[in-house]
């Protein structure tokens, strides 16, 4: 199947940094990439669809200036938490959109570990 | 918008039963229901889907049934074994073109007892 990949897989940052997670689609295109968030015990909740070449979608209640989204390819799209503090401490999770004979399909990441001190 | 409800929270069974996780939805015009099975501190991997034209998929010791009418589908897994503990998401997609967003449901943890 397919694969996509995070980096980092975790990252701990004082608070008031800014850091960067990269998704990459390694062996297919992705025009639209999701970014998620899960809390502990908690569900995944989508933050963004960020379209190749285009500005992301925010769901509702996403702070589009906190939580900047670049698809500058078909293969990369990165998620910067800007100004970070502890509450935004979580496990964040991008997906790729792929075509799977007819039809699309998500494929999940492993997963960033936030951690924010 | 789309709202998935999923039951039960937690779900303990003896190796070699069977598990049953239930979900509903809300919108009607959700079309493609995966379910997702996620391991301590990874991602969700996708076990098994269906779309609203079959009404039942199985895929070895995994099966989903959707019943559109009453807006619910279920994950049957038989013959359990202890590599089948870990939390199970279920989701539901309304497939409009250039609107593919799932909506998650709450989870399931299932445990396997040996």
């Amino acid at each position: 199947g397919a694969v996509v990949s995070q980096h980092p897989s975790w990252v701990i940052c004082k608070s008031g940094t800014s850091v960067k997670i990269e998704c990459r689609s390694l062996d297919f295109q992705a025009t639209t990439m999701f970014w998620y968030r899960q809390f502990p015990k908690q569900s995944l909740m989508l933050m963004a669809t960020s379209n190749e070449g285009s500005k992301a979608t925010y769901e509702q209640g996403v702070e589009k200036d906190k939580f900047l989204i670049n698809h500058a390819s078909l293969t990369l799209s990165t998620l910067t938490v800007t100004s970070a503090h502890p509450e935004d401490s979580s496990f964040y999770i991008c997906s790729a959109l792929g075509l799977v004979g007819r039809v699309d399909e998500q494929f999940f990441g492993p997963g960033t570990r936030l951690t924010v001190l | 918008g789309e709202n998935v409800e999923q039951h039960p929270s937690t779900l303990s069974v003896q190796e070699g039963d069977s598990a049953v996780i239930k979900c509903t939805y809300s919108d009607s015009a959700s079309n493609y229901f995966p379910w997702y099975k996620q391991e301590l501190g990874k991602g969700p991997q996708l076990i098994i889907d269906i779309r609203s034209n079959v009404g039942e998929k199985k895929d070895q010791r995994i099966a989903v049934t959707l019943n559109k009418t009453a807006k619910h589908f279920s994950l049957h897994i038989t013959e359990t074994q202890p590599e089948d503990s870990a939390v199970y998401f279920c989701a539901a997609q309304e497939s409009n073109f250039g609107n593919e967003k799932l909506t998650f449901g709450t989870g399931t943890r299932l445990t396997i007892i040996p």
